[in-house]
């Protein structure tokens, strides 16, 4: 059973434009909600994270937008550029250690 | 940017074989995780420390998976005997504290043949 579920699987945008890659989750006990990316040949490194109290966490380039009612989240990457290109992870916790990760998003930015 | 090292980055073994990888937790951070990330990016926890002591572990690790975080020594996760289904990226992450943000090494890829 997927806790986590991102779509779409893959996704291709070209260079300037936003790139949006969503994620839902079913336990309503998730309260802490990391984004990470990983790019081929590397482990997972943490991009940007939201807690179930806030509703947009914004770092640059990258948004989170969270709506708990719905269970859904959002992470909007404005001005992609080619670099950006690697696979995110939507992940989710509850108070405790586990960490629960999607099975990721492969971004393509297109110059 | 992380620096959880974790060597070899490359494993390959045949079935039945042992197979054992390491990992250096960030400096100052005393808890260390490992996972499976499988070729469908699955991620499976395996098990956590916090400096010597087992904190959590799942069922399969108890079978042929062993591990152990001693002190001023690497971490290490060892499969008694590998079997295809093993062939994955083992990830270590290390944090501040249980419930902190982890942060992950590079990956030691085990290819079972």
């Amino acid at each position: 059973q997927q806790q986590v579920r991102q779509s779409p699987q893959s996704l291709t945008v070209w260079e300037g434009e936003t790139a949006i890659l969503n994620c839902s989750y079913e336990d309503s006990t998730f309260n802490y909600f990391p984004w990470y990316q990983q790019f081929p040949g590397e482990g997972p490194a943490l991009l940007i994270s939201i807690r179930s109290v806030s509703d947009k966490k914004e770092d640059g380039r990258f948004t989170i937008f969270f709506n708990k009612r719905e269970k859904k989240l959002s992470l909007h990457i404005t001005d992609s550029q080619p670099g950006d290109s690697a696979t995110y992870f939507c992940a989710a916790r509850t108070g405790g250690y586990k960490v629960v990760f999607g099975s990721g998003t492969r971004l393509l930015v297109s110059p | 940017n992380s620096k959880v090292i974790q060597t070899p980055r490359y494993l390959v073994k045949g079935q039945g074989q042992k197979a054992k990888m390491r990992c250096i937790p960030e400096k100052g951070h005393p808890v260390v995780f490992w996972y499976q990330q499988n070729k469908n990016n699955e991620f499976k926890f395996l098990i956590n420390f916090q400096n010597q002591e087992v904190l959590q572990q799942i069922d399969m690790t108890e079978k042929r998976f062993s591990a152990e975080c001693p002190s001023n020594s690497p971490c290490s996760l060892e499969i008694q005997s590998s079997e295809a289904g093993d062939s994955a990226l083992y990830l270590c992450a290390s944090s501040l504290e249980n419930y902190a943000e982890q942060f992950f090494g590079p990956g030691t890829r085990l290819t079972v043949l």
